[in-house]
């Protein structure tokens, strides 16, 4: 079945370093990606994704690289602030039918930003 | 970006009692609408793809006969947990993604605010 790993699981940084978040999917018909953030009892945020004809994409300071042979993806946060302290989750998008994909999340980052 | 609304925000009940929660996307239609629960500290795991006018589809290890879905609507999918035990209790999610004409079809799944159930 369809597996997204994500690493590591809890990550410590102090402000104003940077931290990168990994992904592998399983599913080579995979073809869209999301990163989101979600913080403690609410509901996950997109931060940003990439779709599978595109190799990198940044957004300011957050930036996603894929790479489709080994079938994996990153996210990049530089000059972290305290307030980029949360959870984060990777996504894989299996196709259903049509335009419809169903999203399989890896299992978490907890992104700790010290002062 | 488009609106999920998911209700109730949270809800306690007896063990034994059935419990619906309700998923709306606002501002769009949703031929199909996905329901995850969450554990505390763990990922989103997907229960079901539920599709308006048809059955739903339920990931492996899910019972349907326990979480029934039903999407009676283009904007309104409803999850009914049934007999709920404590080992129900949990954060469940709903999303939903905007068809080719609405909102530049990015692909952004959208999340409503969640239903925390805790069943005693």
């Amino acid at each position: 079945g369809e597996n997204v790993e994500q690493h590591p699981s809890t990550l410590s940084v102090q402000e104003g370093d940077s931290a990168v978040i990994k992904c592998t999917y399983s599913d080579s018909a995979s073809n869209y990606f999301p990163w989101y953030k979600q913080e403690l009892g609410k509901r996950p945020q997109l931060i940003i994704d990439i779709r599978s004809n595109v190799g990198e994409k940044k957004d300011q300071r957050i930036a996603v690289t894929l790479n489709k042979t080994a079938k994996h993806f990153s996210l990049h946060i530089t000059e972290t602030q305290p307030e980029d302290s949360a959870v984060y989750f990777c996504a894989a998008s299996i196709r259903l039918s049509g335009n419809t994909g169903k999203l399989i999340f890896g299992q978490g980052t907890t992104l700790q930003v010290k002062p | 970006g488009a609106v999920v609304s998911q209700h109730p925000s949270w809800v306690i009940c007896k063990s034994g009692t059935s419990v619906k929660i309700e998923c709306r996307s606002l501002d769009f239609q949703a031929t199909t609408m996905f329901w995850y629960r969450q554990f505390p500290k763990q990922s989103l795991m997907l229960m079901a793809t539920s599709n308006e006018g048809s059955k739903a589809t339920y990931e492996q290890g899910v019972e349907k006969d326990k979480f029934l879905i039903n999407h009676a609507s283009l904007t309104l999918s409803t999850l009914t947990v049934t007999s709920a035990h404590p080992e129900d209790s949990s954060f469940y999610i709903c999303s939903a993604r905007p068809g080719l004409a609405a909102f530049g079809n990015t692909g952004e799944l959208f999340f409503g605010e969640g239903s925390r159930l805790t069943v005693l």
